[in-house]
C-alpha cells in the first residue's frame, strides 16, 4: 500500500493560515488524497479528498503537486477549534478503497 | 438524525471477563468498521462489514469477533479480555458501492480499560 509522510507537528497562531504537508511519493494513479482529522476525545471527521486538481470546501483548501507525490491541507483562518490530529490517507479503487490506513498524523496545536 | 451512536462510553474489565460494544448507525449505511485507537498512534481497522450478515477481517482481528444481524447495528465482541485490548474502540460507516470517493462516518468511541 501507498504511504503517507507527515510531520509529528505543527505550531500555529490563532487567525492566521496553516499549511499542513503531506508526502506520498508511491502514490498509485487511482490513489485519491483524502484528509481526516481527529479533535480531542473524539472519533476521526472527513475534511476533504481530491485527485489530481486543487479543491476546495468549507473546511479547507487541498493544493496537490503536479507529480501527485505530495499534497498540502490548508486551513484558511486557523481557530482553536482547529486544533486536532490531522490523518492524510491514500484510497484506492475497490474494497481496497473503502479501508481508511491510517498513520501517525500531525498535532496541529493552534496558540491564541 | 443521530448518525453513529457507540454503547458503551466507558468500561473496566477485568482480564479474562467478556463484553460486547455496540454500533448502530441510522444512515442506512452498507459499510460498518470497528477500529481500535492506541495511546499517540492512528486508528487500525479491527473488522468489517460490507452488508447485512456479513463480516471480513482487518488489519488485527485477533481476540475480537464481530456480527451484523442487523443493517443498522455493528457488534464487536472480546470473548476473553486481554491488558493488551486496553485501547479506545471507534465505530464507522460508509455508503456502498466501495471506492475512494465514499466518507467514512465515525461514532465518539469507547474508551476500554482492561486490568
Amino acid at each position: 500500500d501507498a504511504k503517507t509522510t507527515q510531520p509529528n507537528s505543527m505550531e500555529s497562531n490563532e487567525e492566521e493560515p496553516v499549511h499542513l504537508p503531506c508526502n506520498h511519493s508511491t502514490i498509485s494513479g487511482t490513489d485519491y488524497i483524502h484528509w481526516y482529522r481527529q479533535l480531542p476525545s473524539q472519533g476521526p471527521e472527513y475534511v476533504i479528498h481530491g485527485l489530481t486538481s486543487n479543491v476546495n470546501n468549507r473546511m479547507a483548501s487541498l493544493a496537490i503537486a503536479e507529480d501527485r507525490k505530495s499534497s498540502t491541507l490548508i486551513l484558511h483562518r486557523a481557530t482553536l477549534r482547529d486544533a486536532a490530529v490531522y490523518y492524510c490517507i491514500l484510497r484506492g479503487g475497490g474494497d481496497a478503497g473503502n479501508m481508511l490506513t491510517f498513520g501517525g498524523g500531525t498535532r496541529l496545536m493552534v496558540k491564541p | 438524525n443521530a448518525g453513529v451512536t457507540q454503547t458503551p462510553k466507558f468500561r473496566v474489565l477485568k482480564t479474562g471477563q467478556s463484553m460486547t460494544l455496540l454500533c448502530a448507525q441510522d444512515m442506512n449505511h452498507e459499510y460498518m468498521y470497528w477500529y481500535r485507537q492506541d495511546p499517540g498512534m492512528g486508528l487500525r481497522l479491527i473488522h468489517y462489514s460490507v452488508g447485512e450478515g456479513t463480516t471480513a477481517k482487518g488489519e488485527v482481528p485477533d481476540g475480537y469477533n464481530v456480527s451484523r444481524l442487523k443493517k443498522q447495528n455493528f457488534l464487536l465482541g472480546l470473548e476473553s479480555a486481554a491488558p493488551s485490548q486496553t485501547s479506545v474502540y471507534f465505530c464507522a460507516s460508509s455508503l456502498s458501492p466501495p471506492g475512494p470517493l465514499n466518507e467514512q462516518f465515525f461514532g465518539p468511541g469507547t474508551r476500554l480499560t482492561v486490568l
